[in-house]
C-alpha cells in the first residue's frame, strides 16, 4: 500500500529566516507529486508539480521554490520565509498517466511565520 | 475558486437527515473529484469522477459534464460526517478547486 509522510507536523518561523519542507512517498513508483498551499479558511492552491526526478514545474509563484532529489522525495524550500507564507502546506500524489488524477494527499504541515 | 463555485458555503444537518452539495463549472472538466477535509486538516479522497455517478456507503456523486456540475449526496449525516467538503475539477491536465462546504453535523 502506498503512503504518505510530511515533515515536520507543524513550524513556527521568524520572517526572513529559511523553510524546507519534505514529503515522502512509498510503495508507489514514479509518481506525479504536487505541493499545495492553503490560506487558514481557504481554498487549496497547486504551487509545483513534479512528473519524474529532477523535473519541477512552477503553477503560481509565491517566492518558494521546490525540488524532487529522489524518485519518491519532493521538497518545498525558501531562503527568506515572508508572512503571507503562513498556512497550510500539502503534499499530493497522483494515481495514472495524466497530470492531477486521483489525488492523494499528506497530512500536511502547518506553518506560522512571526 | 472562479472557475469551480460551491455551495452552499456553509451548511448545518441534524444527525441522521439528509443533504447535497453541489458544484459547477465554468470550465470543461474531463473528471471532478471530491474530498472532505477533516478538522485536524487531512484531505481524505472521497470520489473520483468521469461523468456519470458513483456510490459508496452513505455517500453518492454524480458528474454531469453537459451542464457542468457535480453533485454530492450524504445520507443518513453522522457526526463524523462533519468537515470541509472540496470538489475539483481536472480540465487540460490542470486541477481547479472550490472554495469548500463547511459541513456541521449536530446531535
Amino acid at each position: 500500500a502506498q503512503t504518505i509522510h510530511q515533515w515536520p507536523v507543524a513550524e513556527i518561523k521568524a520572517v526572513g529566516s529559511p523553510l524546507s519542507l519534505g514529503c515522502t512517498i512509498k510503495g508507489k513508483s514514479s509518481p506525479n507529486l504536487y505541493w499545495y498551499w492553503q490560506a487558514t479558511g481557504g481554498t487549496l492552491q497547486q504551487l509545483f508539480y513534479s512528473i519524474t526526478v529532477g523535473q519541477v514545474e512552477s503553477v503560481v509563484q509565491l517566492n518558494l521554490s521546490a525540488s524532487r532529489p529522489k524518485d519518491d522525495q519532493f521538497i518545498l524550500s525558501t531562503e527568506k520565509l515572508l508572512l503571507s507564507h503562513s498556512g497550510f502546506y500539502l503534499c499530493a500524489w497522483s494515481l495514472g498517466e495524466g497530470l492531477n488524477e486521483r489525488l492523494f494527499f499528506g497530512h500536511g504541515t502547518k506553518l506560522s511565520v512571526l | 475558486g472562479d472557475k469551480v463555485k460551491q455551495s452552499p458555503s456553509a451548511l448545518s444537518l441534524q444527525e441522521g437527515t439528509n443533504s447535497a452539495l453541489r458544484c459547477n463549472f465554468s470550465i470543461a472538466a474531463t473528471t471532478v473529484q471530491w474530498f472532505l477535509q477533516n478538522p485536524r486538516g487531512s484531505l481524505i479522497n472521497l470520489f473520483y469522477l468521469v461523468p456519470g455517478t458513483k456510490e459508496n456507503g452513505r455517500l453518492k456523486s454524480t458528474f454531469n459534464s453537459k451542464e457542468s456540475y457535480s453533485t454530492l449526496h450524504i445520507r443518513d449525516a453522522q457526526l463524523e460526517d462533519s468537515g470541509t467538503y472540496f470538489c475539483a475539477a481536472n480540465n487540460n491536465n490542470r486541477i481547479f478547486f472550490g472554495d469548500g462546504t463547511q459541513l456541521v453535523v449536530k446531535p
